[in-house]
């Protein structure tokens, strides 16, 4: 079995500067990779970093990065020099040996001006 | 990156009317695609995995005879939910797994059901 927990349902940030949005997981695949995915209030899932287990180094793409520390099972989501467009729901995700996506509650990040 | 169509993006319908539900992989084949529920202010729940040419697999507590999936094609797969009820009104998204690069799932639009 695999869970994602995320403890925060809500951010705050001001414009311009950075943001870290919290995951833990658990699995018992010794294989798994982690996923981001923003959901804008259209709905629409738009995939935006990933992470695999046995990756040596922290992913990055564009402004997003993922702080992943194997040992303590996080795979914190960094958002730097926020936009306005970046408020939206964040879910972190996990997958393991199943090859199907398990995500976690969510974090509603608002970005103020 | 790869681009996954669903169709209705919103639908309407009386209680005990049947909804069709498609998705569609429009650059690339899908040998599997999932489908999720998604209420309010909550995560995506998966309901079931849709493989081409095969019974679909139902997570546990998902009704398989209230919410018919085919996947009849390597580009198309139906979720049809029979006789609605208004608890069936829901966001549901569908997505397909693609092969290339980390083996990234891409995600339809979703569709807005509401069941009067």
């Amino acid at each position: 079995a695999q869970k994602i927990t995320q403890t925060q349902p809500g951010m705050f940030v001001q414009e311009k500067e950075a943001v870290t949005l919290d995951c833990t997981y658990d699995t018992s695949d010794p294989s798994y990779g982690l996923f981001w995915y923003k959901q804008p209030s259209s709905g629409e899932m738009i995939f935006l970093i990933y992470q695999g287990s046995y990756d040596q180094q922290n992913a990055t793409e564009g402004r997003y990065s993922l702080n992943f520390q194997k040992a303590r099972k996080s795979a914190n989501l960094v958002i730097s020099a926020s936009q306005l467009g970046d408020s939206a729901m964040y879910f972190c995700a996990i997958k393991g040996s199943a090859r199907q996506l398990t995500f976690g509650s969510g974090t509603q990040l608002t970005v103020l001006p | 990156g790869a681009v996954v169509s669903q169709h209705p993006s919103r639908v309407i319908c009386k209680s005990g009317t049947s909804v069709k539900i498609e998705c569609r992989s429009l650059d690339f084949q899908a040998t599997t695609m999932f489908w999720y529920r998604q209420f309010p202010k909550q995560s995506l729940m998966l309901m079931a995995t849709s493989n081409e040419g095969s019974k679909a697999t139902y997570e546990q507590g998902v009704e398989k005879d209230k919410f018919l999936i085919n996947h009849a094609s390597l580009t198309l797969s139906t979720l049809t939910v029979t006789s609605a009820h208004p608890e069936d009104s829901s966001f549901y998204i569908c997505s397909a797994r693609s092969l290339a690069g980390v083996e990234t799932q891409y995600f339809g639009p979703g569709t807005r059901l509401l069941v009067l």
